[in-house]
């Protein structure tokens, strides 16, 4: 089975401090993103990468950044955190770049900004 | 803009069936993905419709009417486990996967 492993289950953390989520698949997946998911919404995509160093900005990424220096791992950078961004945060991948894709999903982190 | 439609919560009996339904409307289509969230697990994937019709996978069923806009996954035989968040998400012309807020499902004994 394809393993999606986020390093923190949960996270406390204060505002304006440096957060760093890491996501790793044990699969050779090509695409790995990072989604936030807040009560009464929809996942919301904040980045996604196809390749390794390369990364594409969803629909929120503002106030985040990303890094992908290995096909495996995928991290979530916030440079600064803010109370906005308490919420949990979703790190998945699926095997192709092209077509409609099965996402394989981590247990989730869950951010709490103080 | 782009909108997908799914009821909040739904309140069901362990044994019977249950219809979650799923309207969307998007720039293109190219699938509906269902997926089932545990509360504090990660979504994993239940089924995909590209075309219409009637999927069906042990006693999950999912259908689609892309001329409706419309889907809806159908669980049967409910079991307390069943318990969950039912995610719906749209792939559009840009493949770019578009979410409901997902329904929450509680099962009753």
């Amino acid at each position: 089975d394809v393993k999606v492993t986020q390093s923190s289950r949960y996270l406390v953390k204060r505002t304006g401090e440096k957060v760093f989520l890491e996501c790793v698949q044990d699969m050779d997946h090509e695409n790995m993103f990072w989604y936030r998911q807040d009560p009464g919404l929809g996942l919301r995509l904040i980045y996604f990468s196809y390749d390794v160093k390369m990364k594409e900005k969803g629909d929120i990424p503002e106030g985040y950044s990303v890094s992908r220096e290995k096909k495996e791992r995928f991290s979530l950078i916030l440079e600064s955190a803010s109370t906005n961004q308490t919420s949990m945060y979703l790190c998945a991948s699926s095997l192709w770049t092209t077509g409609a894709n099965v996402l394989t999903f981590g247990a989730g982190s869950r951010l709490t900004v103080l | 803009g782009q909108n997908i439609d799914q009821p909040t919560e739904m309140t069901a009996t362990e044994g019977a069936i249950v219809q979650i339904n799923c309207t969307y409307q998007t720039s293109g289509f190219n699938g509906l993905f269902w997926y089932q969230q545990h509360a504090g697990e990660a979504p994993t994937f239940l089924s995909y419709n590209v075309l219409d019709g009637l999927e069906e996978k042990g006693r999950f069923s999912s259908f689609l009417s892309r001329s409706k806009g419309y889907s809806y996954l159908l669980l049967k035989e409910l079991q307390m486990k069943d318990s969950a968040s039912y995610l719906c998400a749209v792939v559009d012309s840009n493949y770019q996967l578009i979410w409901g807020a997902g329904t929450k499902l509680i099962i009753k004994p």
